[in-house]
Formats: structure tokens, C-alpha cells, sequence
């Protein structure tokens, strides 16, 4: 069975510019997260989808990211435009369905360097 | 508010050394608890869990024992491999509500040396 996949793997960009990054969750899997991972920290989470709806984007900060999850499938996270803190690790994970103890399957996430 | 604090690294061993991780939880509820582990360039993957107290989780020679009067979930192995070298996140994630959020410690990078 394929893994939560992510690309790209390595981003570079400048500062002020957008910047896109795209999941794609294991088949059937109806709940999709985004995690947001600073040097030296764990995970927090930006967004979770159950199917397309977004149920808690509480930490998402709206100024500047957005996400989508069309057809409840795949999932793009963008961020525009990008600042120097924003470099990090974005994570996408996946669950078959929501509850306290499903576990959640990790990508291998992005790393974004802003310069 | 709920969080996860796990003891600073990093943690360097010799090959079959005794390993323990330390892990203490603040929670509102009666939380899930969970060991993940980060292999270099890899994701997040699950290592062990437990969802009520003194449950004990186990995986790969890991366990931890759900300990709620002294809200700690400490990874035990008792000898560790070159191939354990990892980053590993304490974790714990409550039911009820539609709060299912993982929330994560700072991760422990362990090391271990032939």
C-alpha cells in the first residue's frame, strides 16, 4: 500500500513569493491533516480535512496560507507571500476516519527554505 | 491547555545500552498516547500507543506504560541498535468534541553508536 505523498520534497524560494505544496493522502483515507514543523519541534497542526470540508483551521494563518482539498482527495497548502519565518517542514498525514485513537500516517513533508 | 514535554537531547548510547526517554503529559481530558518515530528523511511514523491508563504500548523491543498518577508515557528499550537512531516524538492526542489534534512534544534525538 502506498504511503502519504508529498512533493516537493526541497523548496527554495525569495521572500514575498508563493509558494505551493500538494498531498496526496492514502486511498480511502476520508481525514487529512496539515502540520506545520519548526527546527527542533514537533509537529503543529494548520488544518484538518474531513473529506473536502475543513472542520478545524483554527491555526491556519489565514493573511497569508490557504488550503484546499478538492474532491476530498489531494490537497495543496499554499502560503503567499511566503515570509522568512514560514521556513519549515510542512507535513501532510492521513487517517481512515476520525477518532482519538486512528492513527495518523505521516508524508515525508516539504522543506521550505525562505530567503 | 494540553501539552507534552519530553526529556532534552540528544541522547547518545553505545549498541545493546538500556534506553529510556522520559515523557510527562498536561491534559484536560483523558488523552491517547503515542511514540512516534522520525528516521532521517523520513515521515513520522507510529512506533507505539496506548489509550487508557496502565495500558502498555509495545513495538519493535519499545514499550511505555500509560501512567496517569504520574501523567508520564517514559519509552523504554532495553537494548538499543544502531538502526534506533532517530528523532522520537512523545505525543498525545484527547477524545470528545471535534478536537482530535495531535499535540507533540519536542522530539528526543537519539544516537546510537557501534
Amino acid at each position: 500500500e502506498a504511503g502519504v505523498v508529498q512533493s516537493p520534497r526541497y523548496k527554495i524560494i525569495e521572500k514575498k513569493q508563493p509558494v505551493a505544496f500538494w498531498c496526496n493522502p492514502i486511498s480511502g483515507h476520508n481525514t487529512l491533516y496539515w502540520y506545520l514543523q519548526n527546527l527542533g519541534q514537533g509537529p503543529e497542526l494548520l488544518i484538518r480535512y474531513e473529506n473536502e470540508e475543513a472542520v478545524d483551521d483554527s491555526q491556519l494563518p489565514k493573511d497569508r496560507f490557504s488550503a484546499e482539498r478538492l474532491k476530498g482527495v489531494d490537497s495543496t497548502l499554499k502560503i503567499q507571500p511566503a515570509e522568512l519565518g514560514d521556513s519549515a517542514v510542512y507535513l501532510c498525514a492521513s487517517s481512515s476516519r476520525e477518532g482519538p485513537t486512528d492513527t495518523q500516517y505521516f508524508g515525508p513533508g516539504t522543506r521550505l527554505t525562505v530567503l | 491547555g494540553n501539552s507534552v514535554t519530553q526529556m532534552e537531547g540528544p541522547v547518545t548510547l553505545s549498541e545493546e545500552a538500556f534506553l529510556t526517554i522520559n515523557c510527562t503529559y498536561t491534559a484536560t481530558g483523558y488523552p491517547s498516547l503515542f511514540w512516534y518515530v522520525q528516521y532521517p528523511g523520513e515521515g513520522l511514523q507510529l512506533l507505539l500507543k496506548a489509550t487508557k491508563a496502565d495500558d502498555k504500548g509495545s513495538n519493535k523491543g519499545f514499550e511505555a506504560t500509560y501512567r496517569k498518577e504520574t501523567t508520564s508515557f517514559h519509552l523504554e528499550k532495553g537494548s538499543v541498535q544502531v538502526s534506533d537512531s532517530a528523532v522520537y516524538f512523545c505525543a498525545l492526542r484527547l477524545s470528545g468534541g471535534s478536537n482530535y489534534k495531535l499535540t507533540f512534544g519536542k522530539g528526543t534525538l537519539l544516537t546510537v553508536n557501534p
